[in-house]
C-alpha cells in the first residue's frame, strides 16, 4: 500500500553537527511533501514544505532534499541546537486525493551537550 | 495572536460515555482536520472538512463523529462505540487547497484516558 516511512526511528547527534533526517515514500502521485517538528506534549509545528517539482529548498538552518527518482526526502538541520530535540515527521499530499496528508512514524532526534 | 486552540488539554472518559473535544481556528481557514496519535506513532486521520457543513471520513472514523457549523469550529465527539479511544487527538486547519498546496497547521492537542 501507499505510505511514508522514515529510515530511522532515532537519531542521536552532538551539539553544533549537521543533523539528517530521512524519510522514504513510495507513492510516486505525491505532489507536495512537509517536515514537522513535535515536541512533547506539542502538536507538530511546521519546518519546511517542498512541491514535487524543486528538489531543495532552503529556510533557517534547514534543508529539504526531495529525489522522485528513487523516493526519498531528507531534512538537513544545520549546527544542531538543543532545542532541536523532538520527534521529526515527514508528510506527503497529493492534490488528486483531497489534500489529505500522509504522516510517517516519525524520527526521536536527541541532541547531545 | 492566530492559531488553533484545542480544549481540554486533558480529558478523561468513563467507559459507555461519549465525550467531546473542541477545536477552534482563527486563522479563517476553509479546511479542518482530526488526527488521532498513538504512542511512538504518527498521525492517523479521522475525519476532515473543507467547508462549512460539510465533512468526509478519514483512515479511521469508526467510533468518531464530528460537525462543521461555523468555519472556525470543528469539535470531535469520542462515542462509546469507540473501544480504544486512550490516544492524543490533534487538529489542524489549512487555506483551502486550489493552486496549491498548503500546509497543515496544528494545535496542541487533547489527551484522552479511560478512567
Amino acid at each position: 500500500g501507499e505510505s511514508v516511512g522514515l529510515h530511522l526511528p532515532t537519531l542521536s547527534v552532538q551539539e553544533g553537527d549537521n543533523s539528517i533526517i530521512n524519510c522514504a515514500y513510495s507513492n510516486s502521485a505525491s505532489d507536495y511533501f512537509i517536515w514537522y517538528k513535535q515536541e512533547s506534549g506539542k502538536g507538530p509545528q511546521f519546518i519546511i514544505d517542498i512541491r514535487s517539482n524543486m528538489d531543495k529548498r532552503q529556510g533557517q538552518r534547514v534543508t529539504v532534499l526531495l529525489n522522485k527518482t528513487v523516493k526519498h526526502l531528507s531534512l538537513q538541520i544545520a549546527a544542531t541546537q538543543p532545542g532541536d530535540s523532538a520527534v521529526y515527521f515527514c508528510a506527503e499530499n497529493q492534490r488528486s486525493n483531497d489534500y489529505k496528508l500522509s504522516f510517517g512514524a516519525g524520527t526521536t532526534v536527541t541532541v547531545r551537550a | 495572536d492566530g492559531g488553533i486552540t484545542q480544549s481540554p488539554k486533558y480529558l478523561f472518559r468513563k467507559e459507555g460515555q461519549n465525550v467531546t473535544l473542541s477545536c477552534e481556528q482563527n486563522l479563517n481557514h476553509d479546511a479542518m482536520y482530526w488526527y488521532r496519535q498513538d504512542p511512538g506513532q504518527g498521525l492517523r486521520l479521522i475525519y476532515y472538512s473543507q467547508i462549512v457543513n460539510d465533512f468526509q471520513k478519514g483512515d479511521i472514523a469508526e467510533g468518531y463523529s464530528v460537525s462543521r457549523e461555523k468555519k472556525e469550529s470543528f469539535p470531535l465527539t469520542v462515542t462509546s462505540a469507540q473501544k480504544n479511544p486512550t490516544a492524543f487527538y490533534l487538529c489542524a486547519s489549512s487555506p483551502r487547497g486550489t493552486e496549491a498546496n498548503q500546509p497543515q497547521h496544528f494545535g496542541d492537542g487533547t489527551r484522552l484516558s479511560i478512567l
